[in-house]
């Protein structure tokens, strides 16, 4: 089946900082990609939409400048949290959506998890 | 009220028992997704349906459109099968998909 990758799996940074979170559709290409964020017990609450080769489409309250969405290629996107605070640790999760027509199946990465000190 | 009802929010169960886990929703769809939330936190993306039934092992996933409802079955569970399972839902017209809040699972050996 299809795989989508993230890495880092996991990472701590001090508060003010800015950290990057690549997502990887390792098998197909991936037009349209999504990234979501999950607090404890919670459900997956999308951030933001991205095209390969467009801007992203930021939900409503999701600070664009914050969360800087690339999406440079039709395998890969990048979430950079920019100067991190505490309330930005979570769990954030990319899925993918092959670029042929007429599918709905997307794809889920393994998650990283943020924790900013 | 949500797009996407689940129903139960919480589940615990034997080893062996068929379980049932229900999603209801108030919106024209393209499809739906169940998927599968381990402790972990890894997502598994089990079906996704238009219409019908489907079947992977141990694991069927039924839809009725005209009844805007879903349930995922799981036939002689196993403990390893307590999990976080989510219903999603993607809009007629939409990209994105609509998420339930979840049902938890547990296997009791």
């Amino acid at each position: 089946g299809a795989v989508v990758s993230q890495h880092p799996s996991w990472v701590i940074c001090k508060s003010g900082t800015s950290v990057k979170i690549e997502c990887r559709s390792l098998d197909f290409q991936a037009t349209t990609m999504f990234w979501y964020r999950q607090f404890p017990k919670q459900s997956l609450m999308l951030m933001a939409t991205s095209n390969e080769g467009s801007k992203a489409t930021y939900e409503q309250g999701v600070e664009k400048d914050k969360f800087l969405i690339n999406h440079a290629s039709l395998t890969l996107s990048t979430l950079t949290v920019t100067s991190a605070h505490p309330e930005d640790s979570s769990f954030y999760i990319c899925s993918a959506r092959p670029g042929h027509t007429k599918s709905y199946e997307q794809y889920f990465g393994p998650g990283t998890r943020l924790t900013v000190t | 009220k949500n797009e996407v009802e689940q129903s139960p929010q919480n589940l615990t169960a034997q080893e062996g028992e068929f379980i049932t886990i229900n999603c209801s929703y108030s919106v024209g769809i393209s499809a739906l997704h169940w998927l599968q939330q381990h402790p972990g936190g890894g997502i598994v993306s089990l079906f996704m349906l238009s219409s019908g039934k489907k079947k992977h092992g141990r694991l069927i996933a039924t839809i009725n459109i005209q009844e805007k409802h879903s349930s995922l079955h799981i036939t002689a569970s196993h403990p390893r099968d307590s999990a976080v399972y989510i219903c999603a839902v993607r809009i007629q017209g939409a990209q994105k998909l609509v998420f339930g809040q979840g049902t938890r699972l547990t296997i009791n050996p």
